[in-house]
């Protein structure tokens, strides 16, 4: 099975920097995604690990430790836009390869 | 327009009725999803299939069927809806030929209430 925690909701300040971890447990992990949420919207893919370490697209980055089965998302110069959804999600390779998901985490941005 | 469509985007329907709720791609990915996402549970996986002929059980698929039509077509069905399947479903797709990541493209959402 798996079991994927994020923490439920966080505040940040435009301008900021936040950092949201996700842990996970899972038989056969084979990559971690996350995703944004706008309310009401589709998810839309921000990024994918497999291998242990940092990377970087613009304002986001996202990091990967498989031993400790811990991720986290990084978001720069935040922006009122960033305000949404942040969903941790992992592809279990026991799972047919399918990606299960987190609860999310509700990010608002404060100016 | 959208590459992932989903029809309709709204229903409201009453408990015991048969429904339907539709999803067409455009983008040739073989493998074909359907999620349901309520508030504090996030997205589980219904029912997945990889191609035509490969239909699987997901998560949650208890009241649920579906149907893979076409490659791009994939329908989900609720034999008899009852209330508890009040929630906001989404389609996806995915394909590892064509991402090496084999992220999954949602489509914008089935909001579907049942009273």
């Amino acid at each position: 099975g798996q079991n994927i925690d994020q923490p439920t909701e966080m505040t940040a300040t435009e301008g900021a920097i936040v950092q949201i971890n996700c842990t996970y447990q899972t038989s056969g992990f084979n990559g971690l995604f996350w995703y944004q949420q706008h309310a009401g919207e589709a998810p839309t893919f921000l990024s994918y690990n497999v291998l242990d370490g940092l990377e970087e697209k613009g304002r986001f980055s996202s990091f990967l430790s498989r031993s400790k089965g811990y991720s986290y998302l990084l978001l720069k110069e935040l922006q009122m836009k960033d305000s949404a959804s942040y969903l941790c999600a992992v592809r279990d390779q026991t799972g047919a390869n399918n990606l299960f998901f987190g609860t999310g985490t509700r990010l608002t941005v404060i100016p | 327009d959208a590459d992932v469509t989903q029809t309709p985007r709204n229903r409201i329907t009453k408990t015991g009725k048969r429904i339907m709720l539709e999803c067409s791609q455009t983008k040739g990915h073989d493998r074909m999803y359907w999620y349901r996402q309520d508030p504090g549970l996030g997205l589980r996986l219904i029912y997945y299939s990889f191609d035509v002929k490969d239909i699987n059980k997901g998560e949650i698929s208890d009241g649920y069927s579906v149907s893979r039509q076409a490659q791009a077509k994939f329908s989900l069905s609720l034999e008899s809806a009852i209330p508890n399947q009040t929630a906001l479903y989404f389609c996806a797709t995915s394909d590892l030929r064509q991402t090496n990541t084999g992220e999954l493209f949602f489509g914008e959402g089935s909001r579907l209430t049942v009273l």
